[in-house]
């Protein structure tokens, strides 16, 4: 079955750039989407379509998709910023999720 | 806005089953793919159920395949789970998510979900 892995954590400075990566089989043949959860807090889509933004969020969120990897970056990361993400595609008849990463700003 | 507001959740003994629901309101419902997407408490976000606006598309997690059924009234914008067979591995917090389907037959596809509710605890515990 589809798999997609991310990194269990990631640190990043205040005003650094933070990127997390998602690997998949042939991943960039797929759309990639991301999403932000805050604690006690649903999922946000930040991402879609491995580049897209939707309305309401921050342009320092951006994405990229090639080969086996899809990456989301935030620039110039905020204390705010700090939250799990996810990365999702579509596999075999499946939605997938990335098992998620813990962005932690310090 | 859109609105997904989940219910039905509660605690249910082993082997027990459980109807959850899903009201949208603030889009064209009828016009949308939809989602059941579950977390265990601490964990990650786990895929449980899709369904195309028309009912023609229906997907389920081998997890659950068999156990659970999703579906939708269009005419009452409302979603729908029906789980059977519970087992405290079903214990989680039971999100509804409008999905952005797109193609047909074998190139169907579920895409992002743009919209999540605050989700419906379910316990499976004796």
């Amino acid at each position: 079955s589809y798999e997609l892995t991310q990194p269990p954590s990631v640190s990043v400075s205040p005003g650094q750039t933070a990127s997390i990566t998602c690997s998949g089989d042939k991943l960039g043949d797929k759309y990639a989407c991301w999403y932000q959860q805050r604690p006690g807090q649903s999922p946000v889509l930040v991402i879609y379509q491995d580049t897209k933004r939707p309305s309401g969020i921050p342009e320092r969120f951006s994405g990229s998709n090639s080969g086996n990897t899809a990456t989301l970056t935030i620039s110039g990361t905020q204390a705010m910023d700090e939250a799990d993400y996810y990365c999702q595609a579509w596999g075999t008849n499946k939605v997938v999720f990335g098992g998620g990463t813990k962005l932690t700003v310090l | 806005e859109v609105q997904l507001v989940e219910s039905g959740g509660g605690l249910v003994k082993p082997g027990g089953s459980l109807r959850l629901s899903c009201a949208a309101s603030g889009f064209i419902f009828s016009s949308s793919s939809m989602n059941w997407v579950r977390q265990t408490p601490g964990k990650g976000l786990e895929w449980v159920s899709s369904i195309s606006s028309g009912s023609t598309y229906i997907y389920y997690a081998d997890s659950v395949k068999g156990r659970f059924t999703i579906s939708r009234d269009n005419a009452k914008n409302s979603l729908y789970l029906q789980m059977i067979s519970l087992g405290a591995e079903d214990t989680a917090l039971y999100y509804c998510a409008r999905g952005s389907a797109s193609g047909s037959g074998r190139y169907y596809r579920e895409g992002h979900f743009d919209s999540w509710g605050q989700g419906t605890l379910v316990t499976v515990s004796s």
